[in-house]
């Protein structure tokens, strides 16, 4: 079965550079989420999209920018990079509502690291 | 606000026997869902199994089952028949209707199995 699919898989930026990622959802899934996962830590809610529109922000940093677009793919945009955006970075998607469950299928992960 | 407690920040069970992992969830919500991810040390973030509040039943997949208890507000991973490749990092997740497009994740507990 198609899953989630996030590139880069790795990416090595230097403070204060900039890093785009880019979120695939699985096929038919209208709903996109980003989350961030810091060494040793739980994933933090960033930002979600329902329908290419924004349904719901966390503790995103103005730094950061996302969309979602018309083919539903997803990119996380961020800016000014601080050496505590070293984590790593997940998209999950979940199918239309009412299809089954709220269930959340999380992508690889892109692993940023920061220098 | 949602709040998930992991209790356990590491547990030991051998290899073929029975495992269960604590989750307490906290929510005004009367909706909401239960989630449980493994995360094995490559990162990636695996669904096992959802509970939805209105479920009557515990929830089952495979060697993975939910002791769900509603009035205790608990809902306990248990893995029958532990297998080495079960070593991984445990989150327990909610996603309330009422709490923003997000999943709220525990602390998660690491669970080793030997031999």
């Amino acid at each position: 079965a198609a899953g989630v699919i996030q590139s880069p898989r790795h990416l090595i930026k230097e403070k204060r550079e900039t890093a785009t990622l880019k979120c695939y959802p699985i096929p038919r899934h209208d709903t996109v989420y980003w989350y961030q996962q810091g060494p040793g830590q739980d994933p933090q809610f960033l930002i979600s999209f329902y329908e290419k529109m924004q349904s719901d922000k966390g503790s995103i940093p103005d730094r950061f920018s996302a969309q979602q677009f018309s083919d539903y793919h997803s990119e996380l945009n961020m800016s000014s990079l601080e050496l505590g955006d070293s984590a790593l970075y997940f998209c999950a998607s979940s199918p239309p509502w009412g299809a089954s469950t709220d269930t959340q299928y999380f992508g690889p992960g892109t692993r940023l690291t920061v220098l | 606000a949602q709040k998930i407690t992991q209790t356990q920040p590491g547990m030991f069970v051998q290899e073929k026997e029975a495992v269960t992992l604590d989750c307490t969830y906290d929510t005004s919500d009367q909706s909401y869902g239960l989630f449980w991810y493994k995360q094995p040390s490559s990162g990636e973030m695996i669904f096992l199994i959802y509970q939805g509040s209105y479920d009557e039943q515990n929830a089952t997949e495979g060697r993975y089952s939910l002791n769900f208890q509603k009035a205790r507000k608990s809902a306990n991973l248990v893995i029958s028949a532990s297998q080495l490749g079960d070593s991984a990092m445990y989150f327990c997740a909610i996603f309330t209707t009422g709490g923003g497009n997000k999943l709220t994740f525990g602390t998660g507990t690491q669970l080793k199995v030997e031999l």
